[in-house]
């Protein structure tokens, strides 16, 4: 069976630290991979996706970066964290057509 | 532009049914997508249409209408563990990105 995994499950770091959290897909190959946030009371802003290893597109500019190092491993990075990141971060795959959710990352800028 | 149109909030009584109505401007489109987000927990996948007219699934339907850019998501036989936030989302074509609206949070009261 497919499954998504990601860590942390929550995260709080200082402004101007370093970010990265992990995604992996297990029952699955070659799937397409999704990086979105939202943020308290908003809808879902997708952030990166991917459709291979090292193929990256991102939706918006922003001080994060993403990179699919393995076909099935897909991590979301900052060297600057921003009070602005705040926000639930959730990953996604889509093995052909509808997207499924990992469990998500709670993430706190102080 | 793109643009996703759901009501903020909804309120019900358990055993009742609940309609949430969705409406979608997009550039093409290429199937629309209802998820269910408990609080603080990640969305997971309820239905998908892409053809008009309504699918059922249990206590759940979707029903679509293409030329309107009108979905609805029906919820019978209400039940207090359906309290959660439904998401709308969009496809567009040759992509298996979504657009999400913004969320309609649906509270049950015994």
């Amino acid at each position: 069976s497919q499954t998504i995994h990601q860590w942390p499950a929550t995260l709080v770091q200082p402004v101007g630290s370093p970010l990265s959290l992990e995604c992996t897909v297990e029952g699955t190959s070659n799937p397409n991979l999704y990086w979105y946030r939202q943020a308290a009371g908003r809808g879902l802003q997708l952030l990166f996706y991917s459709v291979g290893i090292g193929q990256i597109s991102s939706e918006v500019p922003q001080n994060l970066s993403a990179s699919r190092p393995q076909d099935r491993q897909f991590i979301l990075s900052s060297k600057k964290l921003l009070l602005s990141d705040s926000g639930f971060y959730l990953c996604a795959y889509s093995p052909g057509g509808t997207q499924y959710f990992g469990p998500g990352t709670r993430l706190l800028v102080l | 532009g793109q643009n996703i149109d759901q009501p903020t909030e909804m309120t019900a009584t358990e055993g009742a049914i609940v309609q949430i109505n969705c409406t979608y401007q997009t550039s093409g489109f290429n199937g629309l997508f209802w998820y269910q987000q408990h609080a603080g927990e990640a969305p997971t996948f309820l239905s998908y249409n892409v053809l008009d007219g309504l699918e059922e699934k249990g206590r759940f339907s979707s029903f679509l209408s293409r030329s309107k850019g009108y979905s609805y998501l029906l919820l019978k036989e209400l039940q207090m563990k359906d309290s959660a936030s439904y998401l709308c989302a969009v496809r567009g074509l040759n992509t298996d990105k979504l657009i999400f609206g913004t969320g309609t949070r649906l509270q049950v009261f015994p």
